[in-house]
């Protein structure tokens, strides 16, 4: 079953501006992850928060976690062109080891 | 090479062939994983191996399908007599898994696009 659900499905903003994704997820975890894909291909990690972390940055990327609410939000601030990707979250739920991942957000930035 | 690295990047094959896909891991993650992703859609988990441990072959959708890492190093996914299903991105990653640690960061290669026809 899908442990990790991205809205808005799609995105699409000026460049400059803030984009906001959302992550929910079922079970109780360990760990969140967020990845970055262009072009239908590889995935790139871009951030992993622990389930007692309520907040990480990392550049220009800020993530926040509620575990009560089992959901995270990926937020890229003053956004770019190179931004245009689709993103991930990633998820442990009950697993040892497996990620289970979302269906994700793909973010068009409009130059 | 520094990254996770697969081939062939793209293959073509027809129904009913037989079609193998190769994966080569970060030197010295004990952790691979295969997934399958259709297009616009998410990641479908197809097998994991972890180090000398019984490999966790729950996603694998048919039996048609099959993974083997050998020396615990590089890996082969085989899909025998191909179906226009089958069409896909697969991706391969690998991660080092911590001590402590369920989950660590995953490295995944770009993937071989497979088209049947």
């Amino acid at each position: 079953s899908q442990q990790g659900e991205e809205d808005p499905q799609a995105l699409s903003i000026q460049e400059g501006e803030n984009a906001t994704m959302n992550c929910s997820y079922k079970t109780s975890i360990n760990n969140l992850q967020w990845y970055r894909q262009n072009s239908g291909r590889g995935l790139v990690h871009l951030i992993l928060i622990r389930s007692n972390e309520r907040e990480k940055h990392s550049g220009r990327l800020r993530v926040t976690l509620d575990t009560s609410k089992k959901s995270s939000s990926l937020l890229i601030t003053a956004s770019r062109a190179a931004d245009t990707a689709s993103y991930f979250c990633a998820t442990d739920g009950d697993s040892n080891y497996q990620l289970i991942w979302g269906a994700g957000t793909k973010l068009i930035i409009k130059p | 090479g520094a990254g996770v690295s697969q081939s062939p990047s793209n293959k073509v094959t027809e129904k009913g062939k037989d079609v193998e896909l190769r994966c080569d891991p970060i030197s010295g993650h004990t952790a691979l994983y295969w997934y399958r992703q259709s297009l616009g859609q998410g990641l479908e988990f197809l097998i994991y191996f972890q180090g000398n441990s019984a490999p966790d072959k729950s996603g694998l959708p048919s039996d048609r399908f099959s993974a083997e890492r050998t020396g615990g190093s590089v890996s082969t996914l085989t899909i025998q007599r191909t179906q226009q299903e089958d069409s896909a991105v697969y991706l391969c990653a690998s991660s080092k898994p911590k001590p402590g640690q369920k989950n660590t960061e995953a490295f995944f290669g770009q993937g071989t696009r497979l088209t049947v026809v």
